[in-house]
């Protein structure tokens, strides 16, 4: 079974450009986490969806910071315009309510604006 | 969610078993402990979950006390891949509705030969 996928794994970017992280969940699953990681702030949850509506995006740092989920099938992440404090690894998690609540999580994209 | 309280590193000897604390003496009584853990450079990794009662499953044990105010981890031969940050979270689980998972500092566990 294919995993989490997230693209693309490494980006490295100018200050000021837009940036596009994508998810694809795992078939079935109906929540979806988006995670930042850094090594001064560790893990912290930006944003999470259940059935492709956004729950609580408390963790979104500003305005330009923004997720959607078209369908159950992929979520996009975007930062515009990105500066040099968002560099991090974004990790994309899903899981399926109602069962163990077991998050299974993408292999991360590395962001690196200069 | 409840907040976590976990020992920043511990070392165990490869083969030995490593036992991992945590306390959470602010749970409440529809939060469940979970455990993940993150090898370098790799995304998080679920371990193994429970409410009150001892868990296990292929990879750990889940031993959580009476009061539930704390739990502790077991891996019961631990080998050189187990070498990872490992954390303990506590999240709600009701009704098939979850809760965030909140991920603190963790506990880096080394694993020596």
């Amino acid at each position: 079974d294919a995993g989490v996928i997230q693209s693309p794994r490494h980006e490295v970017t100018e200050m000021g450009q837009e940036v596009t992280l994508r998810c694809k969940p795992i078939s079935g699953h109906n929540s979806l986490f988006w995670y930042r990681q850094t090594m001064m702030r560790g893990l912290e949850l930006l944003i999470y969806f259940n059935n492709n509506v956004p729950i609580d995006d408390s963790g979104m740092p500003e305005d330009r910071f923004s997720a959607k989920m078209p369908n159950a099938s992929f979520s996009t992440l975007k930062i515009q315009p990105s500066e040099p404090r968002d560099s991090a690894v974004y990790f994309c998690a899903s899981s399926q309510q109602g069962i163990t609540g077991e998050l299974f999580f993408g292999e991360g994209s590395r962001l690196t604006v200069l | 969610d409840a907040k976590t309280t976990q020992p920043p590193s511990m070392d165990c000897a490869e083969g030995r078993a490593a036992n991992l604390p945590c306390n959470h003496s602010t749970i409440s009584g529809n939060e469940y402990v979970y455990w993940y853990r993150q090898i370098h450079s790799q995304g998080p990794q679920y371990i193994i979950h429970g409410l009150k009662n001892n868990e296990t499953n292929e990879m750990a044990s889940l031993i959580i006390t009476e009061d539930r105010k704390s739990s502790t981890l077991i891996l019961p031969h631990a080998t050189l891949r187990d070498t990872a940050v490992y954390y303990c979270i506590v999240r709600v689980n009701y009704g098939g509705s979850q809760g965030n998972l909140i991920f603190g500092k963790g506990t880096k566990l080394s694993v020596k030969p």
